[in-house]
């Protein structure tokens, strides 16, 4: 059950899109469709931002867009707003109904 | 709303025991598959354990597997996490979150509960 590999920060300007990627392997992130991303801010509980790689749960803005290409799924931020900058994790079932997290992101919104 | 409200954290000695609760309100707690995530101080996510619905199947991470035990109570709309021989890795804030689908799992955590503290130290 080894984690998933993000990048530990990334930074974009506000109006900016930035990517967040999360890296696994052929038996987690590239067998599965169900790779779910998680905001945190310092403090809180983690919110669910996409969920099945691509799906956004209700009330959630169009601005965050997931995706995947082989065993690298991708959270998409576009036009950023200063609110963005906190942390996020991606998620993935890695099968025998198991789930692994990734390190986590730290977003900084210049 | 939903609500999902832990209790149970504490200061406890290694290889010691504890029982976390969470009270789940606002949705109809016998439909879903129930989760426990921690955090430990300054850290990542971690998935602990997930119950099905019916409290029927229960899946661990290595990490804790053969030390905690997930159960529900259906009837007092409840989830619990026994913890045993407990470490000092142990320590983190220990999160409940419910999964997204009925009667299955998606794997994707849409509510959570504000967390509960375990400390494991002499």
């Amino acid at each position: 059950q080894s984690a998933l590999t993000q990048p530990a920060s990334v930074s974009g300007s506000p109006g900016q899109s930035i990517t967040i990627s999360c890296t696994g392997s052929s038996s987690d992130v590239g067998s599965f469709n169900l790779v779910s991303w998680y905001q945190q801010y310092p403090g809180r509980a983690p919110k669910l931002i996409i969920y099945e790689v691509t799906k956004r749960p209700a009330g959630i803005s169009n601005r965050f867009s997931g995706s995947k290409s082989g065993n690298t799924a991708s959270l998409t931020i576009s036009g950023l707003q200063p609110e963005d900058e906190t942390d996020y994790y991606c998620c993935s079932y890695v099968g025998n109904s198991i789930v692994v997290f990734g390190g986590g992101t730290k977003l900084t919104v210049l | 709303q939903v609500q999902l409200v832990e209790s149970g954290g504490g200061v406890v000695q290694p290889g010691g025991s504890l029982r976390l609760s969470c009270a789940a309100s606002g949705f109809t707690f016998s439909s879903y598959g129930m989760n426990w995530v921690r955090q430990a101080p300054g850290k990542g996510l971690e998935w602990v354990a997930v119950i099905l619905y019916d409290g029927s199947n229960k899946w661990y991470a290595d990490s804790v597997k053969g030390r905690f035990t997930i159960s529900r109570d259906n009837s007092k709309n409840t989830l619990y996490l026994q913890m045993n021989g407990l470490r000092a890795e142990d320590t983190a804030v220990y999160y409940c979150a419910k999964d997204f689908t009925r009667f299955g799992l998606v794997y994707a955590l849409d509510y959570w509960g504000q967390g509960t503290l375990l400390t494991v130290s002499s």
